[in-house]
C-alpha cells in the first residue's frame, strides 16, 4: 500500500529532552511538510522540503529542526528550545511543486507529543 | 498574509439533510484550495482539490465550489449520513507554492 507513515503514534517527553518524530512516504513524492495542530485549531506549518537536501522554515520553525537526506524520509526533531511542544504533529507530502496539478497534499496519521 | 476562516465552528444536522460548509480567504492570489476531513485523533483525508482556474469539483455526494474574486469556497454535502460526522478543514495554497494556510475547521455532527 502506498502512503505516509508516522511513528510513534504517541510520544512522551520530559522537559529538556530532544525527541525525533519519524515520517516516511512511499508515494515517490518530492515535497514533504510538517505541521503542528493544537486543540480546536487548524494546522500551522513548521518546515517543508521541496527536494532532497533542501528545506525551508514555515511559520513556526523556532525550536524545531529537520533533515531531508532521503526522498522518502523527513524526520522532525523537537528540541528543548520549543517552549510548548505538547501538540499533534502531522506530516504530509505532495508530488512536487512543478505545476499546480501536483500540489494535492496527503497526510500521515499523526504523532501526539506530550511533555511531562 | 493569507488568513482562512471557516464558519460555523460547529454544525449539527439530522440525517438526510443537505448542508453547506463555508471557507473564506483574504488573498485571492491562490494556486489551489483543498478540502479535508479529519476524524478525532486521526490525520487528514483529502476530499477535493480545486485548482485556481476551476469553479467546482465533485466527488460522490460532495461538491466544492471556488469563487476567487470573492475569496470564498463552499463544500456541499448531499444527503448527509452519520458517517459524515467529522471536522472539515479547508487549506489554501498561495503563490509561494510550498505553503498552505489552513482554516480552523468546522466540526459536523450528523444525528441519526
Amino acid at each position: 500500500d502506498g502512503g505516509i507513515t508516522q511513528s510513534p503514534k504517541y510520544l512522551f517527553r520530559k522537559e529538556g529532552q530532544n525527541v525525533t518524530l519519524s515520517c516516511e512516504q512511499n508515494l515517490n513524492h518530492d515535497a514533504m511538510y510538517w505541521y503542528r495542530q493544537d486543540p480546536g485549531q487548524g494546522l500551522r506549518l513548521i518546515y517543508y522540503s521541496q527536494i532532497v537536501n533542501d528545506f525551508q522554515k514555515g511559520d513556526i520553525a523556532e525550536g524545531y529542526s529537520v533533515s531531508r537526506e532521503k526522498k522518502e524520509s523527513f524526520p522532525l526533531t523537537v528540541t528543548s528550545a520549543q517552549k510548548n511542544p505538547t501538540a499533534f504533529y502531522l506530516c504530509a507530502s505532495s508530488k512536487g511543486l512543478a505545476g499546480v496539478s501536483y500540489n494535492e497534499q496527503f497526510f500521515g496519521p499523526g504523532t501526539r507529543l506530550t511533555v511531562l | 498574509k493569507q488568513e482562512v476562516t471557516q464558519i460555523p465552528a460547529a454544525l449539527s444536522v439530522p440525517e438526510g439533510e443537505n448542508l453547506v460548509l463555508n471557507c473564506s480567504f483574504t488573498d485571492s492570489a491562490i494556486y489551489n484550495l483543498q478540502w479535508f476531513r479529519q476524524d478525532p485523533g486521526k490525520g487528514l483525508t483529502s476530499l477535493l482539490l480545486i485548482q485556481s482556474s476551476q469553479r467546482e469539483q465533485t466527488s460522490g455526494r460532495l461538491n466544492a465550489s471556488l469563487d476567487k474574486s470573492s475569496g470564498r469556497s463552499t463544500l456541499y454535502i448531499a444527503a448527509s449520513q452519520p458517517g459524515d460526522s467529522a471536522t472539515y478543514l479547508c487549506a489554501v495554497r498561495g503563490p509561494n507554492a510550498g505553503k498552505s494556510t489552513f482554516g480552523d475547521g468546522t466540526t459536523l455532527t450528523v444525528k441519526p
